[in-house]
């Protein structure tokens, strides 16, 4: 019983370079999210979807790109790094609903040098 | 308004009750959550507060909901080194879309 699971868990990129952070769920939820964590911010929403095929902005989207083509995977892209996203990610789903839990995936730790 | 506010930081001695506050702001807000993250890991669902219930009690835990001044709290009773972590308080917004979460309270446990 995998739940969320993110990919990778660490990574370090130089500033300009490119990356895709992965998020697969086998729960088969409707919603998924992406979040930043940074210390004294507590999670910030970065892009989520509520269903196949579409997306939506949270709080904190520029520089990041977000794709969901399949219902289980939620991809988070960065088109050219800064060292202000570096940061923990966390990959999150839930179910529809109003009192539905949100399962979090363990995080990706990335380091934009 | 969508903000979530927590205080960032608790200290409590083991065996003692821990209370954690949150404030909230947007009066639409039908659930109310409380979120555990242990080091290195993700966040996990510890209780929820309906909001036309004031008091919600699960073993250890205890929610009290002031609606009128939009406060949240949650009190852990005979806290253990093992409740050692962050604490989020959540609230889900626009349909219930978007979960929106406060900045984390870390509670420290002295043995």
């Amino acid at each position: 019983n995998a739940g969320v699971t993110q990919t990778p868990k660490f990574r370090v990129l130089k500033t300009g370079q490119s990356m895709t952070l992965l998020c697969a769920q086998d729960m088969n939820h409707e919603y998924m999210y992406w979040y930043r964590q940074d210390p004294g911010m507590g999670l910030r929403l970065i892009h989520y979807s509520v269903g196949e095929g579409t997306t939506a902005k949270g709080e904190v989207p520029d520089g990041y790109n977000v794709s969901r083509l399949k219902k289980q995977n939620f991809l988070l892209g960065l088109e050219s790094a800064a060292p202000s996203q570096t940061s923990v990610y966390f990959c999150a789903s839930r179910r529809t609903g109003y009192l539905s839990e949100a399962f979090f995936g363990q995080g990706t730790r990335l380091t934009v040098v | 308004g969508e903000d979530v506010e927590q205080s960032l930081f608790l200290s409590v001695r083991e065996g003692d009750s821990s209370v954690i506050n949150c404030t909230y702001t947007d009066s639409s807000s039908t659930y109310l959550y409380w979120y555990k993250q242990e080091p290195g890991a993700g966040l996990q669902l510890l209780t929820y507060i309906f909001s036309n219930m004031d008091m919600k009690q699960d073993q250890r835990l205890t929610v009290l909901l002031n609606k009128k001044d939009k406060h949240l709290s949650l009190r852990i009773a005979d806290t253990q080194t093992g409740d050692s972590a962050i604490y989020f308080c959540a609230e889900a917004l626009r349909g219930y879309q978007k979960v929106t979460f406060g900045i984390g309270t870390k509670l420290q446990v002295i043995p």
